[in-house]
Formats: structure tokens, sequence, C-alpha cells
């Protein structure tokens, strides 16, 4: 069963930062934080993981709070390309499965 | 697209026939999964390999086999394709215990 708890659906206005929540308040401490989005019918594409600090690459940030339960992932400026199925993943560092729950389906409005 | 081509990319068999689809990686990573996607499941894990002929379970490995006799290559069978496999069908592949995983660009496969 998947270890995390996100909203079903979102909608954000083009142009801005869309804030993705994902509660996982039962994590470990040798689990790590996965987001990866689905397009359409494309295969996952890995976004962004942490352990505990917060992160940032070119696609988005991903900040976790102090207590490593629950999780914010933006996507500092929203683009139609970015419509997607966005999912939250906790996953231990020892070759484990990712195990995918139904993730948010993400709607970016022009 | 991490160096994974699946093939075939669609394919229509009829029920009972075997089936064999491919996972290609060019990368030289240890660790290959598939898994199947289906409506209101998302994601589930077949099965995955750890190295060459090291295989396990996944949560849905019932009418599945798996190969890897070399490295680049994981193989996963339907010996007797039956509707319920009717799916989309993705490889994945992690550079690392503590990495993220690539995916392929899925198989769909419908079992008539």
């Amino acid at each position: 069963d998947a270890k995390t708890t996100q909203p079903t659906s979102m909608d954000c206005a083009e142009g801005r930062a869309a804030n993705l929540p994902c509660n996982h308040s039962t994590i470990s401490g040798n689990e790590y934080v996965y987001w990866y989005r689905q397009i359409h019918s494309q295969g996952p594409q890995y976004i962004i993981h942490g352990l505990k600090n917060n992160e940032t690459n070119e696609m988005a940030s991903l900040i976790i709070t102090e207590d490593r339960k629950s999780s914010t992932l933006i996507l500092p400026h929203a683009t139609l390309r970015d419509t997607a199925v966005y999912y939250c993943i906790v996953r231990a560092n020892y070759g484990q499965n990712f195990v995918f729950g139904p993730g948010t389906r993400l709607s970016v409005l022009p | 697209d991490a160096g994974i081509t699946q093939s075939p990319r669609h394919k229509v068999t009829e029920t009972g026939t075997p089936v064999t689809l491919r996972c290609h990686q060019t990368e030289n990573h240890r660790y290959m999964y598939w898994y199947r996607q289906d409506p209101g499941h998302g994601l589930r894990l077949i099965h995955y390999s750890y190295g060459v002929k090291d295989t396990d379970k996944g949560e849905v490995s019932d009418g599945y086999s798996v190969s890897r006799s070399k490295t680049e290559d994981f193989l996963l069978t339907l010996e007797s394709a039956t509707s319920s496999q009717t799916s989309v069908y993705f490889c994945a592949i992690t550079t690392g215990m503590n990495t993220e995983a690539f995916f392929g660009q899925g198989t769909r496969l419908t079992v008539v």
C-alpha cells in the first residue's frame, strides 16, 4: 500500500506556482520522498527527491517539513505542459520497489 | 529516457498465447523492474531484478515470469495470456539503491 496521501486533483493558473502537498506521516528515518509525474499515457517521469533537506533542481523544488511527515512539491511557473498526474512516493534506500498511489491530477489552466 | 527501450510498443494477442515483452537498457544499471498500469490501480510491481539471473516477485506476479540473462535485457513473459492481462506495461531501472527510477515509454498489450 502507498504510504502517502495526496489530493485527488488540483488546478493552477498558467504562469503561477503550483504547490502540490503530500502527507507521509508514517515515514521512517531511512525513507526518501520522491516525486514523479505522468503525462497522459507516457512513462512516469522523475522530478525530484529528498531525505530531510529542501531540494531544488531545474524542474521543481521540494520542501520537506522538519518532522518529515509532509512535503510540498513546487513548480515555480506552471505551464500547460505541466498538466499531469503527480505522484509522491516514499522509499527506503535499499533498492525497494516504488509504490505508486493514485497521485494528484494537476490541471494547468490558461 | 535514460537509455531504456521497450518492445514492442503495442501488441494485440489472443487469449492463451504466449507473449514476451522486452526491456533493454544501455546504461548497465543493476536494478530493473516491470510494472503494469490499469485504471483505478495506478502502477503495480510485477517482478524486479537486482542483477543477472537474480529476480524476485512483486505484488502482482501471478501469470508472469521474467528472465535476465544479461545486464541490459529484462524479459517479461506471459506464458498463456488472459484478458485480465490487458494493460500498459512499464519497465524501469534504478541506478543504485537510493536513487531515482527511470521508466520506459510503455507497452500497450491487448489480449482478445
